[in-house]
C-alpha cells in the first residue's frame, strides 16, 4: 500500500466554521507534511512532522493547527480562515526526516474553499 | 535549499523523447536531485532521483552533468498522461537542511 489518503475531497467552509483535514498513511512512514497549494502555483510547505513531532512550522498562521496523533495519522485543524486560505491542501509522508535520496507520496489534497 | 531554473513550458509529440532541463548550479555535493511531476487535478508525484550518475526506471531516465549544476529528465516515448508540471528538486529531503521545496516547474504539453 503506497496510498497517502486524504479526506475529505472538497471542503467548503465558512469564515467563523472550525473543520479538520485528515490525511492516513500505512507504509510505516515516520515523516509527514503539510502543503498548500493555489490555483496555477507550486505547493509550498507549510508544516513538517518527524516522527510524531513538529519539527518545522513555516511560519504558518495560527488560524491553521496541525496535529500528529500518531505515526498514521495527521491532521490539520482549520479555524476562522480567510477567503484566500481557499486551496489545495496536500498531505505527503516519506520514511523520515535526514533519509536523503527517498521519495516522497502525495495524496491527491484536499480543494477547500472558504466564503 | 538550491534555486533552480527550468524552462516555464514544453511541447511535444506524442510517442516522441522529451528532454526536460533543469539548472541548479547552487547544489550541495551532497544533495540529491529530485524530480516530481504534477498531473492535472492530482497530488505530485515521484518520477526518479539521483546523486551522481545517470539513472533510469520504468517511467524515466535522469542525466546528470558532471560539475552536477545541471541535470535532464529523459521521458524516453512522450504519452499523452505525461503532460503535467515537472519539477526539479534538489535537496536533502526533510532534513534539518532542506525540505522538498517546489519551483515552478515546466509545464509539459504532448500532442497527440
Amino acid at each position: 500500500d503506497t496510498e497517502v489518503t486524504q479526506t475529505p475531497k472538497h471542503l467548503v467552509m465558512g469564515m467563523t466554521n472550525k473543520k479538520s483535514l485528515k490525511c492516513e498513511q500505512h507504509m510505516g512512514h515516520r515523516a509527514m507534511y503539510w502543503y498548500k497549494q493555489k490555483a496555477k502555483k507550486p505547493p509550498e510547505l507549510m508544516f513538517v512532522y518527524s516522527y510524531e513531532k513538529l519539527s518545522i512550522n513555516e511560519s504558518v498562521p495560527s488560524r491553521f493547527s496541525p496535529e500528529c496523533p500518531n505515526s498514521s495519522l495527521l491532521n490539520l485543524h482549520l479555524h476562522a480562515l480567510q477567503p484566500e486560505d481557499s486551496a489545495l491542501y496536500l498531505c505527503a509522508s516519506s520514511r523520515g526526516q535526514g533519509k536523503r535520496g527517498t521519495e516522497a507520496f502525495f495524496g491527491q489534497g484536499t480543494r477547500l474553499t472558504v466564503v | 535549499d538550491a534555486k533552480t531554473t527550468q524552462p516555464n513550458s514544453m511541447e511535444s509529440n506524442e510517442e516522441e523523447p522529451v528532454h526536460l532541463p533543469c539548472n541548479h548550479s547552487t547544489i550541495s555535493g551532497t544533495d540529491y536531485i529530485h524530480w516530481y511531476r504534477q498531473l492535472p487535478s492530482q497530488g505530485p508525484e515521484y518520477v526518479i532521483h539521483g546523486l551522481t550518475s545517470n539513472v533510469n526506471n520504468r517511467m524515466a531516465s535522469l542525466a546528470i552533468a558532471e560539475d552536477r549544476k545541471s541535470s535532464t529528465l529523459i521521458l524516453h516515448r512522450a504519452t499523452l498522461r505525461d503532460a503535467a508540471v515537472y519539477y526539479c528538486i534538489p535537496g536533502a529531503y526533510g532534513g534539518s537542511q532542506g525540505n522538498l521545496i517546489f519551483g515552478k516547474g515546466t509545464k509539459l504539453s504532448v500532442k497527440p
